[in-house]
């Protein structure tokens, strides 16, 4: 166990259809970081929180968003779901803002749209 | 160089031996240089945060070295072992991406018995 809470650990939904991932940091980590994989690529930045506020935005979708709550966690929004959303999508902890401490991940959320 | 690169894509070493593998990064306005190692079905797991040119750090039989100067880090690793099969990614933050790491494609290496 890492320390990072990834939930649903699967989640299979249908085109046009909107889904709520939610991640847990590390106890004491402010940054939270979301990550996609699609398949047989790398990790895909999407956008990071910290401490409640968004920090950076990566290549992530209009159709997506993100938030970070008071009491550190955050979850990743999903509208109007396409094929080509299948993925899996980690989210990853850390204590600093910018990225001088290595992340902790979480074990992720695949995603399945059919 | 503009990315992180990491050579060689993958990588066959016998059980036993010993590998390196290199991450070459932008020397200019550097700041850190992370290596994880991703193991198939899992989440990638840090390995080491990097800052000063000349450092060395370890964990057990992996070790990394690190020159900021002419950007580049070598991971080693002695006497492999199957459970050292994953692919290892190195990654860097950039002033330009607000400090978001940009990531290396990976070096897999498999550990044949």
């Amino acid at each position: 166990d890492s320390g990072v809470t990834q939930t649903p650990k699967h989640l299979i939904t249908a085109t046009g259809q909107r889904v709520t991932l939610r991640c847990s940091p590390r106890s004491g980590d402010l940054s939270v970081y979301w990550y996609q994989q699609s398949l047989d690529q790398g990790l895909q930045f999407l956008i990071q929180y910290y401490n409640g506020e968004e920090r950076a935005k990566g290549n992530i979708l209009e159709r997506f968003s993100a938030q970070q709550f008071p009491d550190l966690h955050s979850e990743l929004n999903l509208s109007s779901l396409e094929l080509g959303d299948s993925a899996l999508y980690f989210c990853a902890s850390s204590v600093a803002r910018d990225s001088l401490y290595g992340y902790t991940f979480g074990s992720g959320t695949r995603l399945t749209v059919v | 160089i503009l990315n992180v690169e990491q050579s060689p894509q993958s990588l066959h070493v016998q059980e036993g031996d010993s590998t390196n593998f290199t991450c070459s990064f932008p020397s200019s306005n550097f700041y850190a240089l992370h290596w994880y190692r991703w193991e198939t079905a899992k989440s990638p797991e840090a390995l080491f945060v990097m800052t000063l040119n000349g450092d060395e750090k370890k964990k057990g039989r992996i070790s990394a070295t690190l020159n900021t100067k002419e950007g580049y880090s070598y991971l080693y690793i002695k006497g492999s072992q199957p459970e050292d099969s994953a692919t290892y990614l190195c990654a860097s933050p950039r002033v330009v991406s607000n400090y978001q790491l940009i990531w290396g494609a990976g070096t897999k290496l498999i550990i044949k018995p």
